[in-house]
């Protein structure tokens, strides 16, 4: 049973462009949302987060997007860089501490 | 925020043996935790490594397999016991801080192979 799931493993877009990465809840107690980066042979690295009681939380170029009544976040990177291209999990606080996480979208950025 | 030392980086092992994963992170944290990637797969929370007492295990996964020590607030091991190739991965520690709503901070992980 997947409590987080972002639908879309992959992801391209071009430099300088919009890049909108999507992810998805079922679980309405879920209290606070994470988003991170992370490139290969590395750990994931924290990007931005998000409280339920919030709808937008921005960050420079990052701007998560919080749709309760739809159980769907979004993270909105503008404009996209070449140095952004990493796999984007986003993740769920399902307990006082415990994070549930997404399987993860690939996110190319072309030159 | 907590800079963590995780090593091996990498290890093929054989199949029936055990690896100890080492965690060190340079600050004193409460919380520490252990995850798994699977290939393809969500990180996955396998235990939380609790200083001074037995780590607290997720649904699926037992001391057994996965004995954890915490002698400290700032180091803690991982042990990946009688391996199979399922246990192909890549495991993770992390810290959470209760500043930054338990966000984590995670070691580079270890990419395990069992062949």
């Amino acid at each position: 049973d997947q409590q987080v799931k972002q639908n879309s493993p992959s992801l391209s877009v071009q430099e300088g462009r919009i890049s909108i990465l999507n992810c998805d809840y079922t679980n309405s107690m879920f209290d606070y949302f994470l988003w991170y980066k992370k490139y290969p042979a590395e750990g994931p690295t924290f990007l931005i987060s998000i409280s339920s009681i919030k709808d937008k939380n921005e960050d420079g170029r990052f701007t998560v997007f919080l749709n309760k009544s739809a159980k769907h976040l979004s993270l909105h990177i503008v404009p996209s860089q070449p140095g952004d291209s990493a796999v984007y999990f986003c993740a769920a606080r399902g307990g006082t501490y415990k994070y549930i996480f997404g399987t993860g979208t690939r996110l190319k950025v072309l030159a | 925020s907590a800079v963590i030392s995780q090593k091996p980086s990498r290890d093929i092992c054989q199949r029936g043996t055990s690896l100890t994963i080492q965690c060190q992170v340079d600050s004193q944290v409460t919380m520490m935790f252990w995850y798994r990637q699977q290939p393809g797969q969500s990180l996955t929370l396998i235990a939380t490594a609790n200083q001074g007492s037995e780590a607290t295990y997720e649904s699926g996964f037992v001391i057994d397999k996965f004995p954890i020590s915490r002698p400290n607030l700032t180091f803690s091991t991982l042990t990946v016991s009688n391996m199979s190739p399922e246990d192909s991965s890549i495991y993770l520690c992390s810290v959470g801080r209760l500043e930054t709503n338990y966000g984590y901070t995670f070691g580079s992980g270890t990419r395990l192979t069992v062949v």
